[in-house]
């Protein structure tokens, strides 16, 4: 498998405009997750998915994010408008069932978010 | 939710020696504890996880323990090497479906 994937890896857009982020988790996994990582808050979940509903979004900063997954092979995370206060790392990680693989994650390599 | 604290200090170490990390929480005992390894540019890796009711886990050079009386997770790498060098992260699972909280991370060099 080649793991999670996720595109774009960097993205540089200005503010105001509209971002797609977008994820493509492990086969067979039944978890999503998505984080945002930036050197003042660390590593925060933002919203996570089971069997693809939305289970929290507790995580999402505000009403200029949303996240859907339509399927169990992809997921997109969409900040609209965007703001400089957007720019950080993006990460997409999916796991298996909760009572296996010890809750596992595994993490895509990220996208590098730029909001001028 | 957790307040979790991690060393915010880089740990220098020199090649050979054990490292040791702390991960400390506030509130209720998690039912699990992760560790992740993160290097620059690349999402986290998972190296261990330890459950409330074990004391111990270990998996090669790396030993993880879990105090849930004081709230406290160690981490160590034994006879560490530079290739240990990296940011290491301490995760809380804090709900039944598999939500996990993220510390701040340790960096730890390791110096030859």
């Amino acid at each position: 498998d080649a793991g999670v994937i996720q595109s774009p890896r960097h993205e540089v857009t200005e503010m105001g405009q509209e971002v797609t982020l977008r994820c493509k988790p492990i086969s067979g996994h039944d978890y999503l997750f998505w984080y945002r990582q930036t050197m003042m808050r660390g590593l925060e979940l933002l919203i996570y998915f089971n069997n693809n509903v939305p289970i929290d979004d507790s995580g999402m900063p505000e009403d200029r994010f949303s996240a859907k997954m339509p399927n169990a092979s992809f997921s997109t995370l969409k900040i609209q408008p965007s703001e400089p206060r957007d720019s950080a790392v993006y990460f997409c990680a999916s796991s298996s069932g909760q009572w296996s693989s010890y809750n596992e994650q595994f993490f895509g390599p990220g996208t590098r978010l730029t909001v001028l | 939710s957790q307040k979790i604290e991690q060393n915010s200090e880089a740990l220098n170490i020199q090649e050979g020696k054990t490292a040791t990390l702390t991960c400390n929480y506030t509130n209720y005992s998690p039912a699990y504890l992760q560790w992740y390894r993160q290097d620059p540019g690349r999402g986290p890796v998972f190296l261990l996880l330890i459950r409330e009711n074990e004391k111990e886990k270990r998996k090669e050079r790396l030993k993880v323990t879990f105090d849930t009386t004081l709230k406290q997770s160690l981490f160590h790498i034994t006879a560490s090497q530079p290739a240990d060098s990296a940011t290491y992260l301490c995760a809380l699972l804090t709900d039944s479906w598999g939500k996990f909280q993220f510390g701040a991370g340790t960096q730890v060099v390791v110096t030859p």
